[in-house]
């Protein structure tokens, strides 16, 4: 097993550009989420995923958008990037199938630079 | 609401000195409780968790109680070694959240 896989690692854009950051699992988990980290911030919530076809806005939204597109695969897309979004993106998985606790699996994160 | 207060870092060990990474919380209902581990240049795995009042969590030599009166759950090893230089976060999972809430880390670096 892969775990979480993210694509890419690396990207640097322009203030106004696009890009979509990939995240995928193996799994099989129904829960998905977006984290972003900055330095002395630990991790935020951007968007969550709790099931395939839904998504709900965590504690940082603003500027994004996501799209579960299956059960495997939650994208993050920033349509018009701006500086204040630099930083490294995560992503995470989780099963609530069972009982708790709900240990959420890591993806090795996207270092974006906004130029 | 729900948040995390951790032991402010950086902190800066020798290696073989006792450890102790403070982390107290407040969350909704009856939470779970994790410490994740951040190594330098990767994502966050999993270093120990407790359900219930008066769990232990053990892995890699730490340790962390649940204290459900004191909300607390600080983070413990006896004897520290260099490879254990990374970021350490506190996340409680609040009951019926599907959600962690993190604290902002505590930076940690051994010195042989």
């Amino acid at each position: 097993n892969a775990g979480v896989t993210q694509t890419p690692k690396f990207q640097v854009l322009k203030t106004g550009q696009s890009m979509t950051l990939q995240c995928a699992q193996d799994m099989n988990h129904n829960s998905m989420y977006w984290y972003r980290q900055d330095p002395g911030m630990g991790l935020r919530l951007i968007y969550y995923s709790a099931s395939e076809g839904t998504t709900d806005k965590g504690e940082v939204p603003n500027g994004y958008n996501v799209s579960r597109l299956n059960k495997r695969e939650f994208s993050l897309r920033l349509e018009s990037a701006a500086p204040s979004q630099t930083s490294v993106y995560f992503c995470a998985s989780t099963d609530f199938s069972g009982p708790p606790p709900y240990e959420q699996y890591f993806g090795p994160g996207t270092r974006l630079t906004v130029t | 609401g729900n948040s995390v207060t951790q032991m402010e870092g950086p902190v800066t060990l020798s290696e073989e000195a006792f450890l102790t990474i403070n982390c107290t919380y407040t969350a909704t209902g009856y939470p779970s409780l994790f410490w994740y581990v951040q190594y330098p240049g990767e994502g966050l795995q999993l270093l120990l968790k407790a359900t219930k009042a008066d769990d232990k969590g053990s892995n890699k030599g730490f340790e962390a109680t649940y204290r459900k009166e004191t909300t607390s759950f600080h983070l413990e090893k006896g004897s520290v070694q260099v490879s254990d230089s990374a970021v350490y976060f506190c996340a409680p999972s609040p009951q019926g959240a599907q959600k962690l809430v993190f604290g902002q880390g505590t930076r940690l670096t051994i010195n042989p």
